[in-house]
């Protein structure tokens, strides 16, 4: 089955401690994006790329890196220098042919909670 | 630049009822618009887009909006609630950044409940 996969699904670490989150897809999209869930305030940008070794700051970028080696992988890592980083983090991904009405498929989610 | 704004945070209806969720949306450009829903601890599923082919967008789950150019809005409705509709519902559009880097602008969300 096509999709995308997010890793772990529940995530605790405790406070400056750097930690990565897992997003791939098997969907051969060219586009993928992290975003932060936080309640009431829906979903805001952190990242995304368009293409492979290509990415940018989305609306909240700081205290997170990325990167894009490989297609279907584009993992985030929350740094110690994220102030407040629990948080429920989605990662997205859409287009094999960047058009604007691509539709974004979303994995399950990552709940990060910091101890 | 692109906006979108969901009147109404918390949405309740009773089941069998008429399910109305408003969004409203600013853009320079003609739009593209989304709708998806969420359910708890979940990830985001796709209800229905427009892209400017027709205005009355039937999505799944019998859920449809209605593009309204001179209202700027697409308000997501569905005929008859049912307790599984019980979610987050986003509404979403869809910009043309520099470099032509795309992406969702999206709303603050609406949690709709269905009462028996």
């Amino acid at each position: 089955d096509g999709g995308i996969t997010q890793s772990p699904k529940y995530l605790f670490r405790k406070e400056g401690q750097n930690v990565t989150l897992s997003c791939e897809q098997n969907l051969n999209h060219d586009a993928m994006y992290w975003y932060r869930q936080d309640p009431g305030q829906g979903l805001r940008l952190i990242y995304y790329s368009q293409i492979v070794n290509d990415f940018q700051k989305g609306d909240i970028a700081e205290g997170y890196s990325v990167s894009r080696e490989k297609k279907e992988s584009f993992p985030l890592t929350v740094t110690s220098a994220q102030k407040n980083p629990t948080a429920f983090y989605l990662c997205a991904s859409s287009g094999t042919g960047g058009s604007i009405t691509d539709t974004q498929y979303f994995g399950p989610g990552t709940r990060l909670t910091v101890l | 630049a692109q906006s979108v704004t969901q009147l109404g945070s918390h949405v309740s209806v009773s089941e069998g009822a008429l399910v109305l969720l408003r969004c409203n949306y600013s853009s320079s450009v003609p739009p593209y618009l989304f709708w998806y829903v969420q359910y708890p601890n979940q990830g985001l599923q796709l209800l229905l887009k427009y892209t400017s082919a027709a205005t009355l967008v039937k999505g799944i789950n019998d859920f449809e909006a209605e593009f309204k150019k001179s209202e700027t809005s697409f308000h997501l409705t569905k005929p008859s609630a049912h307790m599984s509709d019980a979610a987050e519902y986003f509404c979403a559009v869809s910009s043309l950044g520099a470099g032509n880097n795309r992406k969702l602008i999206w709303g603050l969300g609406t949690s709709l409940a269905v009462n028996p």
